[in-house]
């Protein structure tokens, strides 16, 4: 079975700086998707960034990116210049291959709160 | 397109009884996934559909259960609740190869 482990329940970083959000996960799988999803109060959530596994390469959104380690099966997020609405939760989310019955699996979730 | 809709958004039941939430997906997407969302357990995956077939099953008890239309609608259905199944229930649709999933806005049960 697939498991997702953020090991930091909160972090805090300040207006402009930028924070890294760690994500681990556990899989026999060879191909797979990554993704971060972004949940503020209003409880939304807001899909952040994907990596598929096959690709090398790591994916960029504008102020969002990863660094995916496929053999560490590490996949961390990156917040360069954290805005005041970057405050929210963050889970990393695992999904196999859509062709497979492959559970759909979250993180617990990493606090952010950007401060002034 | 328009987004991910949940009805209904809020909802309150009493234990014993059994409920149906419902989402549609955005046009053309063909995959419907639903999760738990609770402060103690976090985000847990139910199920997900895909063309009118359930295509993966989470760790739930089988009071939980879903379904889809032809028309990709999704409804999921809750028996017997108990107090435990005070949630936020969040419902996701998929239409891309890499499986992204669009959550809707969420349905919010309280069972007293």
């Amino acid at each position: 079975a697939q498991t997702v482990t953020q090991s930091q329940p909160e972090m805090s970083v300040q207006e402009a700086e930028t924070v890294t959000l760690s994500c681990t996960y556990d899989t026999s799988e060879n191909n797979y998707y990554l993704f971060w999803y972004k949940q503020p109060p209003s409880r939304q959530m807001i899909l952040v960034i994907r990596q598929e596994a096959y690709k090398q390469q790591n994916a960029t959104e504008n102020r969002f990116s990863v660094n995916f380690q496929k053999a560490a099966k590490s996949f961390s997020l990156k917040i360069s210049d954290s805005q005041l609405g970057d405050t929210a939760m963050y889970f990393c989310l695992y999904r196999g291959n859509t062709g497979t019955a492959s559970k759909l699996t979250f993180g617990t979730g990493t606090r952010l709160q950007v401060t002034l | 397109k328009a987004g991910v809709t949940q009805t209904p958004r809020y909802l309150i039941k009493t234990r014993g009884q059994q409920v149906t939430l419902s989402c549609s997906p955005i046009s053309g997407h063909r995959s419907v996934s639903w999760y738990q969302q609770t402060p103690g357990q976090g985000l847990q995956f139910l199920f997900e559909y895909f063309s009118e077939t359930q295509r993966n099953k989470g760790n739930f008890p089988g009071r939980f259960s879903g379904r889809q239309f032809s028309n990709s609608r999704s409804e999921m259905n809750v028996s017997t609740l108990e107090l435990g199944d005070s949630a936020l229930y969040l419902c996701a649709s998929s239409g891309g190869s890499t499986g992204e999933q669009y959550f809707g806005p969420g349905t919010r049960l309280t069972v007293t």
